[in-house]
């Protein structure tokens, strides 16, 4: 069956402005994360919903970053009045159940403010 | 909170060797997950193999197998008869069996292998 996948796959924006990123989990999969990855790091974790309600968002750096699951499928990450720091490659993983269950990575967003 | 240690930067190994990956993590619990991801260049992030820490014996998938110390939180990847297509960055990472639900990664192992 198809993965993860994430659009767009990259994302160029002015310091200031504001910007969504997309996620579509694997058909049925209840759990999706949201992760953030500089150049030559590990991901770091952002926030994990269960559903459609974020079970945590303690990764979120700060109130410029939400994040949304509606109807408990497709996510959406959004980014208020950008800065530079923000430039990351942004990953969604999502996984079946709601133990520790392995996580399956989307492509990534790569979103670069200029 | 957990954190997880990769030693290794950068590796090489020749066509048809084998390597060994290592890392370390730090942890009060007693039941967690541990896993290995490889992202190639340019690509996305796919599963190589995971662990649960109260299993004994070590994981194994093909030419990738794990040597798992448990009282030395130790988690090494060996790849065996090295491929082109397994140059990639390696990250280790770690879950834990609570209620958190967050993948805790290593700084990553670039490996490339040689022709």
């Amino acid at each position: 069956g198809a993965g993860v996948s994430q659009t767009p796959s990259n994302k160029v924006t002015e310091k200031g402005k504001y910007v969504e990123l997309r996620c579509d989990p694997i058909s049925g999969h209840t759990a999706l994360y949201w992760y953030r990855q500089s150049l030559g790091q590990g991901p770091e974790f952002l926030i994990y919903f269960q559903g459609t309600g974020a079970a945590d968002d303690s990764g979120l750096p700060n109130d410029r970053f939400f994040a949304v699951r509606p109807e408990g499928s497709v996510s959406t990450l959004k980014i208020q009045r950008t800065e530079r720091g923000d430039s990351a490659m942004y990953l969604c993983a999502s996984s079946s159940g709601t133990g520790p269950n392995t996580q399956y990575f989307g492509p990534g967003t790569r979103l670069t403010v200029l | 909170a957990q954190t997880v240690t990769q030693s290794q930067p950068e590796m090489s190994v020749q066509e048809a060797e084998t390597v060994t990956l290592s890392c370390t993590y730090d942890t009060s619990e007693s039941n967690y997950y541990l896993f290995w991801y490889k992202q190639p260049p340019s690509r996305q992030m796919i599963l190589v193999i995971r662990q649960e820490a109260y299993k004994q014996q070590n994981a194994t998938e093909n030419r990738f197998s794990v040597n798992f110390q448990k009282a030395a939180k130790s988690f090494s990847l060996k790849i065996s008869d090295s491929q082109l297509g397994d140059t990639a960055m390696y990250f280790c990472a770690f879950i834990s069996s609570g209620s958190a639900r967050q993948l805790t990664f290593g700084s990553g192992t670039q490996l490339t292998v040689l022709p």
